[in-house]
């Protein structure tokens, strides 16, 4: 089984600013990788699949970058509305796996 | 508009039993796989289980393997999971889950439902 690892655990960011949050795989998922927005009583959000291509509809604030075993989602200029936990996801091999989320709080 | 709904949480004992459904509208259901996935309490996401267009392959992760079945009805479009023997460790919310691409090219999933609360206890 892959070990997605996200870190920080929580970031604390002021609107405006540029949020950086990292995802460490276990072993190489080449560009097999999707990031969600989950809000509290609120379903996941598809933010970003193939490491770097947006879904439907997403801001372009949002973007996605890496491959391997290292893999980035950057909020260019944090809105307040960009609150929540996000969480990384590998489909590289089965089983598929979640990193444990990076807690985004705005300052 | 895509639109899925859970159904079927509760609360039951464990070592017991749950059907959970979850009815989908707004696209093509035979078209796409579709996933279960659940976040326990103070936990993070888990997927729990995959089933392709026709049902013909289906996958499950380690914790829910052997106790847990992933069916489809394409005719009524609608996803179920049964899940037997019950355990502490399986309260959660749990969502279904369209794939983003048709044609079982599994991986990244962009509908979900509100989820549907399963709590074991006794």
């Amino acid at each position: 089984e892959i070990v997605m690892t996200q870190s920080p655990a929580t970031l604390s960011v002021s609107p405006g600013e540029r949020a950086t949050l990292s995802c460490r795989a276990s072993q190489s998922v080449s560009t097999n990788l999707a990031w969600y927005q989950k809000k509290p009583g609120q379903a996941p959000k598809l933010l970003i699949s193939g490491a770097s291509t947006r879904a439907t509809g997403i801001p372009a604030r949002f973007s996605g970058s890496g491959s391997g075993t290292e893999l980035t989602l950057t909020i260019s200029s944090l809105q307040s509305e960009d609150f929540g936990v996000y969480y990384c996801q590998q489909y590289n091999s089965w089983p598929f796996t979640f990193g444990q989320g990076t807690t985004l709080d705005i300052k | 508009e895509v639109h899925l709904l859970e159904s079927g949480g509760g609360l039951v004992q464990p070592g017991g039993s749950l059907r959970l459904s979850c009815a989908a509208s707004g696209f093509t259901f035979g078209t796409y796989a579709m996933s279960w996935v659940r976040r326990g309490p103070g936990k993070g996401l888990e997927w729990v289980s995959l089933i392709y267009t026709t049902g013909a392959r289906t996958f499950y992760s380690d914790s829910v393997k052997g106790r847990f079945t992933i069916s489809r009805d394409n005719s009524k479009s609608a996803l179920y999971l049964q899940m037997n023997g019950l355990r502490a460790e399986d309260t959660a919310i749990y969502y279904c889950a369209k794939d983003l691409i048709p044609r079982d090219v599994v991986g990244p999933m962009d509908s979900w439902g509100q989820g549907t609360l399963v709590t074991v206890s006794s």
